[in-house]
């Protein structure tokens, strides 16, 4: 069965500083991999995903992610944190002829000034 | 593109009351829809899958009778939640397949509603 893990529920990091929020998966198979964030009282909002084509993606608002298949890692990263990151993301995973998603717990992140 | 609404966003209502939710895809045609639940500072559980005329599957421990999924079109789903009780009040999030450009394989979220039965 499909999992995904996410570590660190908080992250806090300095405005200006990277941003590392961690995503493994377990699959046999390379699937689709996504990054949702969630703001406060929202729904998900589609950040990146990788598709088995470039291992490198790179999404909205400066974020990108890379796909490891030998580490069965997706981790999100952005170089400077701006206080508009606050939020909770989300890692999720897709096998390819599934029909669901599969989600992490969840990491939120904190942005001091 | 690809942008899903929920109506309404925030409800309350009475216990033994039902509610009805809906879910738009406004710009695409979504064969596939998604409805979660999400409880606070917790991660999305899904409760069902939709599918544009047929019936609704349902993930294991969700009551069929009690959150009842309807997808008459390619754009509307609704889930009714029947005789509400305050256990039922929760985050619902829907979820729609198949974009202009994204092709098949990505969910694009509503808003949510954010429901709570007194």
């Amino acid at each position: 069965a499909q999992s995904v893990t996410q570590l660190g529920s908080h992250v806090s990091v300095s405005e200006g500083a990277l941003v590392l929020l961690r995503c493994n998966y377990s699959s046999s198979v390379p699937p689709y991999l996504f990054w949702y964030v969630q703001y406060p009282n929202q729904g998900l909002q589609l950040l990146l995903k990788y598709t088995s084509a470039a291992t490198l993606v790179k999404g909205i608002n400066g974020f990108e992610a890379e796909f490891k298949k030998s580490e069965t890692s997706f981790h999100l990263t952005k170089p400077s944190a701006h206080m508009s990151d606050a939020a909770e993301y989300f890692c999720a995973v897709k096998e390819d002829g599934a029909n669901n998603l599969f989600f992490g717990t969840g990491t939120r992140l904190t942005v001091i000034p | 593109g690809a942008v899903v609404s929920q109506h309404p966003s925030r409800v309350i209502c009475k216990s033994g009351t039902s509610v009805k939710i809906e879910c738009r895809s406004l710009d695409f045609q979504a064969t596939t829809m998604f409805w979660y639940r999400q409880f606070p500072k917790q991660s999305l559980m899904l409760m069902a899958t939709s599918n544009e005329g047929s019936k609704a599957t349902y993930e294991q421990g969700v009551e069929k009778d009690k959150f009842l999924i309807n997808h008459a079109s390619l754009t509307l789903s609704t889930l009714t939640v029947t005789s509400a009780h305050p256990e039922d009040s929760s985050f619902y999030i829907c979820s729609a397949r198949g974009g202009p450009r994204d092709g098949t394989d990505t969910q694009y979220f509503g808003p949510g509603t954010r429901l709570t039965v007194l």
